[in-house]
């Protein structure tokens, strides 16, 4: 069972590149969510999804996008990165709130 | 809006230790309640949880129960180990929602 997969682990970005953050999950979860981590800012929801073809903004999705075309899969796109996106950013997907959501492994991202 | 306040970090505590982290919340409706915990390196774990008022959370030795009159979920472990060094995040959802909000995170380091 594996779970959450977010892919790749680790990546450095040049300022204005873009690229696409992937999160996949095998447990047939309605609800997706994205966060990122910053040092004494706990963790903040960019986007969420509540099944195929639904998304909507959390508390910070500017310069992000993101698009659900299957219940597996929900990637993150960084349209032009910017030395303020330097984050971890973790993917979590749950069958209802209730149960807590589980979270994938993370990518670290920098932006130089 | 919702939002969760935790302790302050970082904590050290002595193996054995009794451990507390504080947690309250402000909902605007009726809220499930989490804490999650952040090993090194590694993504967030569902430590336990509570979805009503007077229920009990518990899970690896931690304790912590929803209380509404104070509206606090407080973490408590009787006897700390090295191996409960960790962030550990409170968090909240409310039902329809679907969306965690965090608390900003509590370090805790335990010395042998």
């Amino acid at each position: 069972n594996a779970g959450v997969t977010q892919t790749p682990k680790f990546q450095v970005l040049k300022t204005g590149q873009s690229m696409t953050l992937q999160c996949a999950q095998d447990m047939n979860h309605e609800y997706m969510s994205w966060y990122r981590q910053d040092p004494g800012m706990g963790l903040r929801l960019i986007h969420y999804s509540v099944g195929a073809g639904i998304t909507d903004q959390g508390e910070v999705p500017n310069g992000y996008n993101v698009s659900r075309s299957t219940t597996e899969d929900f990637p993150l796109r960084l349209l032009s990165a910017a030395p303020s996106q330097t984050s971890v950013y973790f993917c979590a997907s749950s069958s209802g709130g209730n149960w807590g959501y589980t979270f994938g492994s993370g990518t670290r991202l920098t932006v130089v | 809006g919702n939002s969760v306040t935790q302790m302050e970090g970082p904590v050290t505590l002595s193996e054995e230790a009794f451990l507390t982290i504080n947690c309250t919340y402000t909902a605007t409706g009726y809220p499930s309640l989490f804490w999650y915990v952040q090993y090194p390196g590694e993504g967030l774990q569902l430590l336990l949880k509570a979805t009503k008022a007077d229920d009990k959370g518990s899970n690896k030795g931690f304790e912590a129960t929803y209380r509404k009159e104070t509206t606090s979920f407080h973490l408590e472990k009787g006897s700390v180990q090295v191996s409960d060094s960790a962030v550990y995040f409170c968090a909240l959802v409310l039902f329809g929602n679907e969306k965690l909000t965090f608390g900003t995170g509590t370090r805790l380091t335990i010395i042998p």
